[in-house]
Order: structure tokens, then C-alpha cells, then sequence
């Protein structure tokens, strides 16, 4: 079967690091992606692993595992603005995005 | 990459009509375009595959004569909810694919069905 797992919640400070996790396990697996997600509003495109090893593109990086089917995203220097959720999606063999449940980033002063 | 227009950001409707939400591709002719529609604190699920010119492939469980989905052109697909209810009261956005690994989204519209 597919599926996407990812913490619900996470809490951080201000100024901080913090990583994200999501494990998957997806038939034909041609990537994964992590997306931003602001309250109300649609998701915006953060990061895309096809192979394995950190892909580092300012505050923000993304690792990947093919072996492990694990990939994480590492958010540096934390802002108030990073409050928002965070969601995880590997990509099938059809090229289809299958979808985490997101994780909730809150950042606290 | 590609600039997807989705209309109207939020609808409140009463409980048996019917709602039109539109997806349009300003600037990329997108043959295939993806609705979705996503509740509180929850994933985005995938509802229906819309194919310009041709019937869209709707995923398990999404009612074909609920859901309408007209793709008409490169540019835009519509979405019409037909006899609401609160049930039915979601996220719903559209997304483009321009390409095997891209994909841009729409706004989003929040339908409220009272």
C-alpha cells in the first residue's frame, strides 16, 4: 500500500532549528516533496528529493533516504512567519502526489 | 512556472444548491489539471483528474454526479458542488501540472454550506 507518515504538531523558539520528519512507503517511488502550508490558504512548493542526500537551498533543507523511505525537512534560523504546516508528499510511479497529513510547525518568541 | 487563478477564494451557499469554483492557467496550457479538496487539520485528498476535452477520472468514493467537472479548455477547469450540504463544507483547490515533477496550485476556495 501508500502511505505518508508525519508528526501531527511540532513547537519551536524563535531563532531555532528544527526537523521535521515523514516516513513513506510508496510503490514506484519518483520523489518526494515538502510544501508549505499557511492557514486558508493552498500549499507552496518548498523542496523536491529524487536522490539520496541533503539538499540545502537557504533556511530551509530537505534530506532524503531511498533505502529508509525517510526523508526530513530542516528549518534553520526559525521566523514567526515559519508558523504553518508543513506537508509531506511522495510522488508514485503514475507520477501522482500522494499526501501526508501535514505537520503543524508552531513557533513560540 | 505556471500562474493558477482559482475563483472564488470562499463561497458560503444554502444547504441544496449548487456552487461553481474555477481553476484557470494564466500562462501555461495545462492539459491536465488535479481537484482537491482538503478538511481541517487534515491531508489533501484528491478527488477528481480533469482532462481537457475528455471525461474526468474521478478517485474512489467522490460522487461523479455530485462533484461536475468540465474541462473545456487549456485553460480553465470548473468544479461544480450540486446540492450541497454542511457535509460538503471544505477546502477546495486546484492544482496544474506542468510538468512530471511540477506542480503549481490554485488559492483555494473555502465553501461554507449552511
Amino acid at each position: 500500500g501508500q502511505n505518508i507518515d508525519q508528526p501531527t504538531e511540532m513547537t519551536a523558539t524563535e531563532g531555532a532549528i528544527v526537523q521535521i520528519n515523514c516516513t513513506y512507503q510508496t510503490s514506484g517511488f519518483n520523489g518526494l516533496f515538502w510544501y508549505q502550508q499557511h492557514a486558508g490558504e493552498a500549499p507552496t512548493f518548498l523542496s523536491y528529493n529524487v536522490l539520496d542526500g541533503l539538499e540545502e537551498k537557504g533556511r530551509f533543507s530537505s534530506f532524503l533516504s531511498r533505502s529508509k523511505g525517510y526523508s526530513y525537512l530542516l528549518l534553520k534560523e526559525l521566523q514567526m512567519k515559519d508558523s504553518a504546516s508543513y506537508l509531506c508528499a511522495s510522488m508514485d510511479s503514475n507520477y501522482q502526489l500522494i499526501w501526508g497529513a501535514g505537520t503543524k510547525l508552531i513557533i513560540k518568541p | 512556472g505556471a500562474v493558477v487563478s482559482q475563483h472564488p477564494s470562499w463561497v458560503i451557499c444554502k444547504s441544496g444548491t449548487s456552487v461553481k469554483i474555477e481553476c484557470r492557467s494564466l500562462d501555461f496550457q495545462a492539459t491536465t489539471m488535479f481537484w482537491y479538496r482538503q478538511f481541517p487539520k487534515q491531508s489533501l485528498m484528491l478527488m477528481a483528474t480533469s482532462n481537457e476535452g475528455s471525461k474526468a477520472t474521478y478517485e474512489q468514493g467522490v460522487e461523479k454526479d455530485k462533484f461536475l467537472i468540465n474541462h473545456a479548455s487549456l485553460t480553465l477547469s470548473t468544479l461544480t458542488v450540486t446540492s450541497a450540504h454542511p457535509e460538503d463544507s471544505s477546502f477546495y483547490i486546484c492544482s496544474v501540472r506542468e510538468s512530471d515533477y511540477g506542480y503549481t496550485f490554485g488559492s483555494g476556495t473555502r465553501l461554507t454550506v449552511v
